[in-house]
């Protein structure tokens, strides 16, 4: 079974400057999640998707960051405009449901770093 | 509110016992997992265990759970070399499947 795959895995861009980042989830998994992982921390919650509807996204930047996931499978986080605080991996994680016991299974993440 | 926190740096040597700790704040959670993250890598899902028990083996895993402390440890048997990397500990608040991290105890293995 393939797993969780993103692209691109390497991103450097500067200040300002606009970033796009994409996502494919474990087919048949309806609960897609991305997260920030700033160094030397665990990672956060950005944003929860349950098919192609927002669960939560109580934690995403609105003034800069977007995310969507329009036929409920494929998802891209946008980063626009982006700020050196914003260098961080970001990690795509999905799961079958949005439950609790549904393990959540992550893709390689995609390290940002904005000079 | 919800807040897991984590001792930053153990290290160990080849074939001693690894004891991670965790606390957590969120009661509701039900259930609490630890996962592992190597240098380059994504996340992956050591174990977990659901919030009435007390304890769960899991081959040289070993997770303790004091829910009236909100306490939570990792107990690795016979750590390896391969063993070394990041365990993050994280809750779940409700059933919402959002996951809660703690900011990783980083595992060294001297051999």
């Amino acid at each position: 079974e393939a797993g969780v795959a993103q692209s691109p895995r390497y991103k450097i861009i500067e200040k300002r400057q606009s970033v796009a980042f994409w996502c494919n989830p474990i087919s048949g998994h309806a609960t897609l999640y991305w997260y920030q992982q700033i160094l030397g921390q665990g990672p956060k919650l950005l944003i929860q998707f349950q098919n192609n509807g927002v669960v939560d996204d109580s934690q995403l930047p609105k003034d800069r960051f977007s995310a969507e996931r329009l036929k409920g499978v494929d998802s891209t986080l946008k980063i626009q405009p982006a700020k050196l605080e914003d260098s961080a991996v970001y990690l795509c994680a999905s799961s079958l449901q949005q439950f609790s016991t549904d393990t959540q299974y992550f893709g390689p993440g995609t390290r940002l770093t904005v000079l | 509110g919800e807040d897991v926190e984590q001792s930053l740096f153990l290290s160990v040597r080849e074939g001693d016992s690894s004891v991670i700790n965790c606390t957590y704040t969120d009661s509701s959670s039900t259930y609490l997992y630890w996962y592992k993250q190597e240098p380059g890598a994504g996340l992956q899902l050591l174990t977990y265990i659901f919030s009435n028990m007390d304890m769960k083996q899991d081959q040289r895993l070993t997770v303790l759970l004091n829910k009236k402390d909100k306490h939570l440890s990792l107990r690795i048997a016979d750590t390896q070399t391969g063993d070394s990397a990041i365990y993050f500990c994280a809750e779940t608040p409700g059933n919402t499947g959002k996951l809660i991290f703690g900011q990783g105890t980083t595992l060294q293995v001297k051999p």
